[in-house]
């Protein structure tokens, strides 16, 4: 299995900062790697996929790039509704892994 | 707007099935694929399988020989049985469309495995 690597695991920010997540695949995955966002008791909701396509309807402060194996989530600036946990998700092989989170908190 | 809801016991004995539907409504379960993922508690997400509406199917290694995903077009449902069930398989179960990046979730359904 492909395994992904997310760091921070957690992170302490303000309104307004700039907040970047990184993920790790233990081998290529190419492009297929898909970002999710998560609040208590909610499903995830997608946010990016193929690396760096955002999902429509997400806001433009969210943004991926990356390929191979490494990966980023960013956040230009962030507001109080994105606090919350990120996976991201390999796609390239079977099984579909995920990270195992990164939970961005208030600082 | 599609909509999927989990339903199903949320308590379940160890060594038992456990057994979940996941009803469809606005799509036709006979366009796509579907998926199961589950999150034990305070913990990441976990693939479990998918199905294909014509019945092919998918599933994660580690739970493949416990696990039957099925569907029922006639119902536009899909079901999840997972056989032998330990604490280990407590979590909270979503049902979903597509078999990677998805955007259709549903709510998902916490089981829990106890005696």
């Amino acid at each position: 299995d492909i395994q992904l690597t997310q760091s921070p695991s957690f992170l302490s920010a303000s309104v307004g900062d700039r907040v970047t997540i990184t993920c790790r695949a233990s081998q290529g995955i190419s492009s297929y790697l898909a970002w999710y966002q998560q609040k208590p008791g909610k499903a995830p909701k997608l946010l990016i996929y193929a690396a760096s396509t955002l999902q429509s309807g997400v806001p433009s402060r969210f943004s991926g790039s990356g390929s191979g194996t490494d990966f980023t989530l960013t956040i230009s600036s962030l507001q109080p509704e994105d606090f919350a946990t990120y996976y991201c998700q390999q796609l390239y092989s079977s099984p579909q892994t995920f990270g195992q989170g990164t939970k961005v908190e208030v600082k | 707007q599609v909509q999927l809801q989990e339903s199903g016991p949320g308590l379940v004995k160890p060594s038992e099935t456990l057994s979940l539907t996941c009803t469809v409504s606005g799509d036709s379960i006979s366009s796509y694929y579907w998926s199961w993922i589950r999150q034990p508690p305070g913990k990441g997400l976990e693939w479990i399988g998918y199905i294909y509406y014509t019945g092919s199917t998918s599933y994660n290694p580690s739970l493949k020989s416990r696990v039957t995903i099925s569907v029922d077009t006639s119902k536009n449902e899909f079901s999840l049985n997972l056989t032998s069930v330990t604490a280990a398989d407590t979590a909270v179960y979503f049902c979903a469309r597509d078999r990677k990046h998805i955007v259709y979730w549903g709510q998902g359904t916490l089981v829990s495995v106890s005696s």
